[in-house]
């Protein structure tokens, strides 16, 4: 079984276009994340959720719109696509993070290499 | 927010050769952590080290964790072509503020 499942793992679309990447866990962890990985390898992150609950949004242009239905579920709404939006997004999970010491690793999806054209 | 510093940004190496990887930050962390991503993958979590002057080894990868607690290392002795990936520190924000941050990634790349 795959821990944490993003899909769809391609997506081309035009500019102007709204799309959707969807993200699920099944390690029972309560903290999830997305990524935004460019072409110079850079992780950079997006957001941040804890318990269905947004505690980092990242300067990330409001046209991304996160939505955790539960804890196990982040997924990504992108609006009005740019061409400056290709990327290769992540989607993550850890447990614990933000609680001192007990931080754990994070897992991390398969991405979705999204190309705006 | 605290920032990690990884340098170099790319590496390339003889099959066989050493490679080390460094992040430096300018205020203290409270903890470390490694990732790798294969070339097409995903970031995969290698390990974390908490305490100062910290020392843990998995077979041929070595970390270390700086007395001060402001910097980390990753060597690889005798690199193979399955070595080949970009490797990244990555710290968090402790408290409650729920962000791991990366460094920018060290790309190895392994001639056989």
């Amino acid at each position: 079984d795959t821990a944490v499942s993003q899909t769809p793992k391609y997506l081309v679309t035009q500019m102007g276009n709204d799309k959707s990447i969807k993200c699920e866990q099944n390690l029972g962890h309560d903290t999830m994340y997305w990524y935004k990985q460019d072409s110079k390898k850079f992780l950079k992150i997006m957001f941040s959720y804890n318990n269905k609950e947004l505690i980092i949004n990242e300067t990330v242009p409001n046209r991304f719109s996160p939505k955790s239905p539960d804890k196990a579920h982040l997924n990504l709404h992108i609006n009005s696509l740019e061409l400056g939006d290709s990327a290769v997004y992540f989607c993550a999970s850890s447990q614990g993070l933000g609680r001192g010491l007990m931080n754990t690793e994070a897992f991390f999806g398969q991405g979705t290499r999204l190309t705006v054209v | 927010g605290q920032q990690v510093m990884q340098i170099p940004q790319y590496q390339h190496v003889q099959e066989g050769e050493d490679f080390t990887t460094y992040c430096n930050s300018s205020t203290t962390l409270s903890n470390i952590q490694w990732y790798k991503q294969r070339p097409g993958g995903h970031p995969v979590f290698l390990i974390q080290l908490v305490k100062s002057g910290e020392v843990k080894k998995q077979k041929r990868l070595t970390f270390q964790f700086g007395e001060a607690k402001k910097n980390s290392s990753l060597h690889i002795t005798a690199t193979q072509t399955t070595d080949v990936g970009t490797y990244f520190c990555a710290e968090n924000s402790g408290g409650s503020n729920y962000k791991l941050t990366f460094g920018k990634g060290t790309l190895l790349t392994v001639n056989p």
